[in-house]
């Protein structure tokens, strides 16, 4: 069974500033997706980020991108001048590649909760 | 809009008193899934579907019970409910097939067994 570990319960970074959450994940297959979502206060889950398992260049949306390290079995999110707004719980997710059978769900990490500080 | 949609947001109920949580989704999609998120522990998923009429267990499935009758719909039903099932519930939806298709989640429902 795939696993995802966030080793870091909180984070904390001034505003403006750049800050990286960690993400590792075990599992015995070669391709597969990796997510990252963000759950503000509101509790919405939205989805920030995803990479191809086969891609090997990092995916990037404006001011967060990831860095995939997929020998280390590594997915780090990384969030560029932070904002008031990023503050929020952090879950880095997997799903295997074809949704043809089985439990192809999201496996989820327990989470990071960012705060910005001002 | 796309969307998923949840009812209802907020619950309190009773102990061994049946509830059914509404999930409904207009994207045509094929995939369809409930997870509850405690602290601590993130989301985990209870059951899924891969489509109408074909449903399984995800990793904590007891005490709960799904149907897909149709291909927007999937309630999560709780036959008698316990205080340990208090908790965050999400419906989520994708498409099926291969692709890095992420989930689109509903406004999940705060269910409080007391």
């Amino acid at each position: 069974a795939q696993t995802v570990t966030q080793s870091q319960p909180e984070m904390s970074v001034q505003e403006a500033e750049t800050v990286t959450l960690s993400c590792t994940y075990d599992t015995s297959e070669s391709d597969y997706y990796l997510f990252w979502y963000k759950q503000p206060p509101s509790r919405q889950m939205i989805l920030v980020i995803r990479q191809e398992a086969y891609k090997q260049q990092n995916a990037t949306e404006n001011r967060f991108s990831v860095n995939f390290q997929k020998a280390a079995k590594s997915f780090s999110l990384k969030i560029s001048d932070s904002q008031l707004g990023d503050a929020a719980m952090y879950f880095c997710a997997y799903r295997p590649i074809y949704s043809g059978g089985g439990a192809d769900g999201l496996t989820f990490g327990k989470g990071t909760h960012l705060i910005i500080q001002p | 809009e796309a969307q998923v949609t949840q009812n209802p947001r907020y619950l309190i109920t009773v102990t061994g008193k049946k509830l059914t949580v509404t999930c409904s989704q207009n994207m045509n999609h094929e995939y369809m899934s409930w997870y509850r998120q405690d602290p601590g522990l993130g989301l985990r998923q209870i059951y899924y579907s891969m489509n109408v009429e074909v449903t399984d267990k995800g990793d904590v499935p007891e005490g709960y019970k799904v149907s897909r009758k149709e291909k927007r719909n999937f309630p999560l039903i709780l036959e008698s409910p316990s205080p340990n099932q208090t908790s965050l519930y999400f419906c989520a939806s994708s498409r099926g097939g291969l692709g890095t298709y992420g989930y689109t989640f509903g406004s999940g429902t705060r269910l409080t067994v007391v």
